[in-house]
């Protein structure tokens, strides 16, 4: 069965520091995202992605931001100059024309 | 924008016994409202979906009830049992490629 793959899987930053998450959709997907889940909480809507470009995106999805489809499979979540609160399991997911499939997460720690 | 309220928090039930979670949403353009299982320290994964031109679906123990007019929604599951011990959430979404708005989440504790 066709999998969302996310890389890497625990990713490690000091504060101030860029990184980079990745993420493969299942490939006949149309619509791309980006949530996140600080532990126990609620899942929380960042940004959606729909024929190359941004098609929504949350409050939360501010400059520090940016989402990238580099080529025909990968998509990406850059944040910049990252925060202690910006902690948390980043979960990419994409869709064909209903629910979401979501990737096993990268679990991000800011230092 | 979308707002999902989910009820209860928490929910304990007899491994046999049936358990059902509530969820609520605010905007009536909203028109699916998938229900998805996470098990600690896992993905989210889709459990079963429900349309708004649909009143109920059902899938082995576990059905979903849309109520389109009160602008709500339940999961039921039967027959529980201990493997069904999970966070459940509830969400809502209007066109495709639009946000998924999700419910706080459930604990589900099914006791042996």
């Amino acid at each position: 069965e066709p999998e969302v793959t996310q890389t890497p899987s625990h990713q490690v930053t000091q504060m101030g520091q860029e990184v980079i998450l990745r993420c493969v959709p299942i490939s006949n997907h149309l619509y791309f995202y980006w949530y996140r889940q600080i532990l126990g909480q609620k899942v929380e809507f960042l940004v959606s992605f729909y024929n190359n470009e941004i098609s929504e995106k949350s409050e939360i999805f501010d400059d520090q931001f940016s989402v990238e489809r580099p080529d025909g499979s990968n998509f990406t979540l850059k944040i910049r100059s990252t925060k202690l609160e910006d902690s948390a399991m980043y979960f990419c997911a994409s869709s064909e024309r209903g629910g979401l499939f979501f990737g096993s997460g990268t679990q991000l720690s800011v230092l | 924008g979308e707002n999902v309220e989910q009820h209860p928090s928490t929910l304990s039930v007899q491994e046999g016994d049936s358990a059902v979670i509530k969820c609520t949403y605010s905007d009536s353009a909203s028109n699916y409202f998938p229900w998805y299982k996470q098990e600690l320290g896992k993905r989210p994964q889709l459990i079963i979906d429900i349309r708004s031109n649909v009143g109920e679906k059902k899938d082995q123990r576990i059905a979903v009830t849309l109520n389109k007019t009160a602008k709500h929604f339940s999961l039921h599951i039967t027959e529980t049992q201990p493997e069904d011990s999970a966070v459940y959430f509830c969400a809502a979404s209007g066109n495709y490629g639009q946000n998924f708005v999700f419910g706080p989440g459930t604990r589900l504790s099914v006791l042996p």
